[in-house]
């Protein structure tokens, strides 16, 4: 079967650097998405890996590595805004999203 | 971001009620989605239409009919549900269905009574 692996929750403290990560079992891979979703509103897209490496994107980076069916997401310079859900989704042979069950990232002062 | 309208937010109904969702997006996709979402549980996508067809239906009861009228307008039409199908119910469009992300409404927060 498919399948998407993150951690459930996990905690930081504002000012700090936060490493979520993500792997996954699928048939075929046409890309790894990552989204974030505050409470009570809908997932906003923040990343998107379809070949190995790091992609920047300001305070937030994405790695992928496909030999490992793994990838992360880096937070930096963390503010308490950046307290949501992280959610993984990987696209399949058929193109469909197939998702993780996100990981609900609490920050603290 | 407002591209990706649902309605109504919430909803309250029996289960003999019959009711519709309805997702209007503004970004000139060509593909649309119906999920739902439980708690701490992965999105389950329900349907996907590309071009106002019907491409993939993953095993979602009937008690779910979904309409694609336009490209721009998705219903999801509920009869008969069940205590099981609270949830929120996200809509979702995207340019294509093979890479472009998908852009999310805000969901409509259903509670079966």
């Amino acid at each position: 079967g498919q399948n998407i692996d993150q951690p459930t929750e996990m905690t930081a403290t504002e000012g700090a650097i936060v490493q979520i990560n993500c792997t996954y079992q699928t048939s075929g891979f046409n890309g790894l998405f990552w989204y974030q979703q505050h409470a009570g509103e809908a997932p906003t897209f923040l990343s998107y890996n379809v070949l190995d490496g790091l992609e920047e994107k300001g305070r937030f980076s994405s790695f992928l590595s496909r030999s490992k069916g793994y990838s992360y997401l880096l937070l930096k310079e963390l503010q308490m805004k950046d307290s949501a859900s992280y959610l993984c989704a990987v696209k399949d042979s058929n193109y469909q999203l197939i998702w993780g069950a996100g990981t609900k990232l609490i920050i603290k002062p | 971001e407002t591209g990706v309208t649902q309605t109504p937010r919430h909803l309250v109904m029996g289960m003999t009620n019959k009711k519709s969702l309805k997702c209007e997006q503004h970004l000139g996709h060509n593909a649309m989605y119906w999920y739902k979402q439980s708690a701490k549980k992965p999105l389950e996508l329900m349907f996907v239409y590309s071009l106002e067809e019907r491409v993939e239906n993953n095993s979602v009861p009937s008690r779910f009919s979904p309409e694609c009228p336009n490209s721009s307008h998705l219903f999801l039409h509920l009869h008969t549900l069940q205590p099981e199908d609270s949830a929120l119910y996200l809509c979702a469009s995207s340019q294509d269905r093979e890479v472009q992300p998908q852009h999310f409404g805000d969901g409509t927060r259903l509670s079966i009574l």
